[in-house]
């Protein structure tokens, strides 16, 4: 079983909709919660973090963290088409700096 | 600010040819990481450093993989020899802190 499950998608929505991106994870050493998008032929973009559980939001994006149910999640409000790509789930426990990451999905946002 | 850098973006060799990948980090970070992603598979931790010291190579797949960093600044990562299996991604991130790696553009390595 691996650490981290991610869905591979594609979730294709049309432009304006909300979108939810999750993550399962099984280590309950993970502290914090890294979200990347990932566009095609370039490298992960940190978008945000998350440290242990609760909400945190930038802009548009909001991280949710429940780890009582070790699942994480990230909405995107007003999706556009530029937010097309590929979003990656990353995690790491405390006092390591070894990330953990999905598989990713890839999101489509049709205009 | 200058992200991380790499080079060369794509190399394709032969098996049993020797490839070196090259990582420049954000200047001012002292954590240097290499990460890879072989086709279909998650994006996997191959080592960190912590300036010139190699903090944890747990990740490193055999003694056919080399990295180094001489000085504490830019890294480089040697595949000798190459075989197929090792075709992927190879990502180099920086951090000053471990929740906030910055990666860069990665080097596309076909071994054919």
């Amino acid at each position: 079983q691996k650490e981290v499950e991610q869905d591979p998608g594609p979730l294709s929505v049309p432009e304006g909709a909300i979108v939810s991106l999750n993550c399962t994870y099984s280590n309950s050493a993970f502290q914090y919660f890294m979200w990347y998008r990932q566009y095609s032929r370039k490298g992960p973009e940190l978008l945000m973090y998350t440290y242990s559980s609760g909400n945190k939001e930038d802009g548009r994006f909001t991280a949710q963290v429940d780890k009582s149910s070790k699942y994480i999640s990230l909405f995107i409000r007003d999706s556009q088409p530029s937010d097309s790509a590929t979003y990656l789930c990353a995690m790491v426990a405390s006092g390591t700096y070894k990330y953990i990451f999905g598989t990713g999905t890839r999101l489509k946002v049709l205009a | 600010e200058a992200g991380v850098t790499q080079f060369p973006s794509h190399s394709v060799i032969e098996k049993g040819q020797t490839v070196t990948l090259r990582c420049d980090p954000i200047s001012g970070h002292d954590n240097l990481y290499w990460y890879r992603r072989v086709m279909g598979k998650e994006i996997k931790f191959l080592l960190h450093f912590v300036k010139e010291s190699k903090q944890d190579e747990s990740g490193m797949p055999n003694n056919r993989f080399l990295a180094e960093r001489t000085g504490g600044t830019y890294s480089t990562l040697k595949v000798q020899p190459a075989e197929l299996e090792d075709s992927g991604v190879y990502f180099c991130a920086s951090s000053l802190d471990p929740y906030e790696q910055y990666f860069g553009p990665g080097t596309r390595l076909t071994v054919t």
